[in-house]
């Protein structure tokens, strides 16, 4: 079983819609990482929360550690989101991944 | 903005000869990285550093790889006799503090011939 679970593993939405990813982890963390890997392959860090929500722009983030899960959301959502969103979780000096959301937003 | 700078973006070796992957952390920052992502993988933690020594390595970490912070301001990851299966991305990342979020650069792109 992976430490790390996301969901869905593939997303396609209209331009507007809002978007919701999950992650849902099985170790113990010290915080969890929000990532967007763009097509060219480069990483982008969205958020690191360890609890309650953060917010930017667009996105918000949210995460419960009784219940080991987080979400990713995104409002009007639009074309420029399209990229994979990767779930990480770090604890001590150690990351691990999920295997990724691949979101297409279509104009 | 500061930013975490990877060369060459791709390299292309032959097995069995080391390579080494240079990365230039943000410059005040105390916590480097080194992951890989094979294609069409998830992203692999490979080691930490801090200190100029190992905190944390992963099992793919073997003794096949090397880390170093030669100067001030290079991270380097060295892999020694490079097998088909290292073809991989591999990122760099710093982080200021234990716990704080990390920049990554944009990758090397190793190929293996």
């Amino acid at each position: 079983k992976n430490e790390v679970e996301q969901s869905p593993q593939n997303l396609t939405a209209q331009e507007g819609e809002f978007i919701t990813i999950n992650c849902s982890y099985s170790v113990g963390i010290s915080a969890l990482h929000w990532l967007q890997q763009h097509p060219g392959g480069g990483i982008v860090s969205l958020f690191m929360l360890s609890s309650g929500k953060k917010k930017h722009g667009r996105l918000i983030a949210t995460i419960n550690i009784q219940e080991k899960h987080s979400s990713l959301h995104i409002t009007a959502s639009h074309p420029r989101d399209s990229a994979v969103y990767i779930c990480a979780v770090f604890n001590n000096n150690d990351m691990r991944f999920g295997a990724g959301t691949r979101l297409t937003v279509k104009p | 903005e500061p930013e975490v700078t990877q060369t060459p973006s791709h390299q292309v070796t032959q097995m069995g000869q080391e390579v080494i992957l240079r990365c230039v952390p943000i410059s005040n920052h105390l916590y480097f990285y080194w992951y890989r992502q094979i294609l069409g993988q998830k992203v692999e933690f490979l080691v930490s550093f801090y200190n100029n020594e190992i905190s944390e390595k992963s099992e793919i970490f073997d003794d096949q790889f090397s880390v170093e912070r030669p100067d001030g301001s290079n991270f380097t990851l060295k892999i020694r006799s490079t097998k088909l299966e290292d073809s991989a991305m591999y990122f760099c990342a710093s982080s200021e503090y234990i716990n704080q979020p990390q920049h990554f650069g944009d990758g090397t792109r190793l190929s293996i011939l």
